[in-house]
């Protein structure tokens, strides 16, 4: 089982681009989610999903979009990047909302320049 | 919202128990507790839970107090490889995502 994958690694924007961080997981998880983190800090939560077609706003929402048509796949969405959006983002899947068990993909590092 | 507090940063010697504090006096009757870990840089990674009775498994032991007020995770014999930073989490509902605070830095010292 390859897990939780994230693409790209590593990216470098510049300010105003637009870019997408995918995530895709294999375990037939229902719940889905996107976190990010700042040096320093914990993880903030950003969107979440506990099914396809089902979405909901986190802890810092604002300057992302995303959507869940399958159950496999949560891509996260720049629209118009900002220097504040570089930081390590991080995807997490579990079977439902209330398994606490949250299964990390290995992080996504963007540099927004 | 039940909240956490936990040190900023511990240490420990290798092969001793390392015992992370975590205070959450304002947790409710059906709330429970999460740990997790994150190595350097990659994601984190469960530990534990637990509500009212101690737990242990492979990775840890999980005590919570009597009154439920605070917990202490417990990595009974510390390796080099167990240096992380660790979360100690009180889940608000059994709907509501995982929030994560800052945690506290383990460094496992040889």
């Amino acid at each position: 089982n390859a897990g939780v994958t994230q693409t790209p690694k590593f990216q470098v924007l510049k300010t105003g681009q637009s870019m997408t961080l995918q995530c895709a997981q294999d375990m037939n998880h229902e719940y889905m989610s996107w976190y990010r983190q700042d040096p320093g800090m914990g993880l903030r939560l950003i969107h979440y999903s506990v099914g396809a077609g089902i979405t909901d706003q986190g802890e810092v929402p604002n300057g992302y979009n995303v959507s869940r048509s399958t159950t496999e796949d949560f891509p996260l969405r720049l629209l118009s990047a900002a220097p504040s959006q570089t930081s390590v983002y991080f995807c997490a899947s579990s079977y439902g909302l209330a398994a606490g068990e949250l299964f990390f993909g290995e992080g996504s590092r963007l540099t927004v320049l | 919202d039940a909240k956490t507090t936990q040190p900023p940063s511990m240490d420990c010697a290798e092969g001793r128990a390392a015992n992370l504090p975590c205070n959450h006096s304002t947790i409710s009757g059906n709330e429970y507790v999460y740990w997790y870990r994150q190595i350097h840089s990659q994601g984190p990674q469960y530990i534990i839970h637990g509500l009212k009775n101690n737990e242990t498994n492979e990775m840890a032991s999980l005590i919570i107090t009597e009154d439920r007020k605070s917990s202490t995770l417990i990595l009974p014999h510390a390796t080099l490889r167990d240096t992380a930073v660790y979360y100690c989490i009180v889940r608000v509902s059994g709907n509501t995502p995982l929030v994560f605070g800052k945690g506290t830095r383990l460094s496992v010292i040889a």
